[in-house]
């Protein structure tokens, strides 16, 4: 079946503009993540959503970040605002619910403040 | 914060060798898991070891934990040029209520030699 989709895939844009970052999980999944790829943090954990419960948003850098997910599927990654150091590739992934269940990964959005 | 600590930074070898890369974490565990990436892609999930778990293989991995050191190894065997890719260990933190958001060591990028 079809993996985990991000869009887009590359998005440059000048400091100070607003981005949004979509994600569309595997069907089924309940569990979604997203993380952030960088060369000097390696991959940081920024929010999880699963079902209906409270996101765990403890990986969020600042309130410039947000996300949603909208009836359990979609998710939207919003950086406001955006400074040179949110450069970096955020990757999404799903999996089942459970704490034993492999994460799906999809190929991320590479996103480049100029 | 990352907790998980890898070795080799950097691996290089020949087809048909073995490689070997380890893992450190530092908190309990409920798993531990195994990611690859090749450039520019995300990451495919490769082995999970559940915490009561000593050694698992799948095809040419084997896969070791040892959580009163709180380390793992990854054993790839016989080595193919298409095995060339970043790989990283990632562990969920433990506890009961664990989201299972994952924490990511540094990573090991092999280099497998035609």
């Amino acid at each position: 079946g079809a993996g985990v989709s991000q869009s887009p895939s590359n998005k440059v844009t000048e400091k100070g503009k607003d981005v949004e970052l979509r994600c569309d999980p595997i069907s089924g999944h309940t569990a979604l993540y997203w993380y952030r790829q960088s060369l000097g943090q390696g991959l940081e954990f920024l929010i999880y959503f699963q079902g209906n419960s409270a996101p765990d948003k403890s990986g969020l850098p600042s309130d410039r970040f947000s996300a949603e997910r909208t009836g359990g599927s979609v998710s939207t990654l919003t950086i406001q605002r955006t400074q040179q150091e949110d450069s970096a590739v955020y990757l999404c992934a799903s999996s089942l619910m459970g704490i034993n269940q492999p994460q799906h990964f999809g190929d991320g959005t590479r996103l480049s403040i100029l | 914060s990352q907790q998980g600590e890898e070795d080799p930074q950097a691996l290089s070898i020949q087809e048909g060798e073995n490689a070997t890369m380890n893992c450190s974490y530092k908190t309990s565990i409920n798993n531990l898991q195994w990611y690859r990436q090749n450039s520019g892609r995300g990451l495919v999930h490769l082995i999970l070891i559940r915490s009561n778990e000593r050694e698992k293989h799948s095809g040419r991995l084997r896969v070791t934990l040892d959580t009163s050191k709180k380390s793992s190894s990854l054993l790839i065997t016989a080595s193919r040029a298409a095995d060339t890719a970043s790989y990283f260990c990632a562990t969920d933190g433990g506890g009961s209520g664990n989201t299972g958001k994952l924490i990511f060591g540094q990573g090991t990028t092999l280099q497998v030699k035609p």
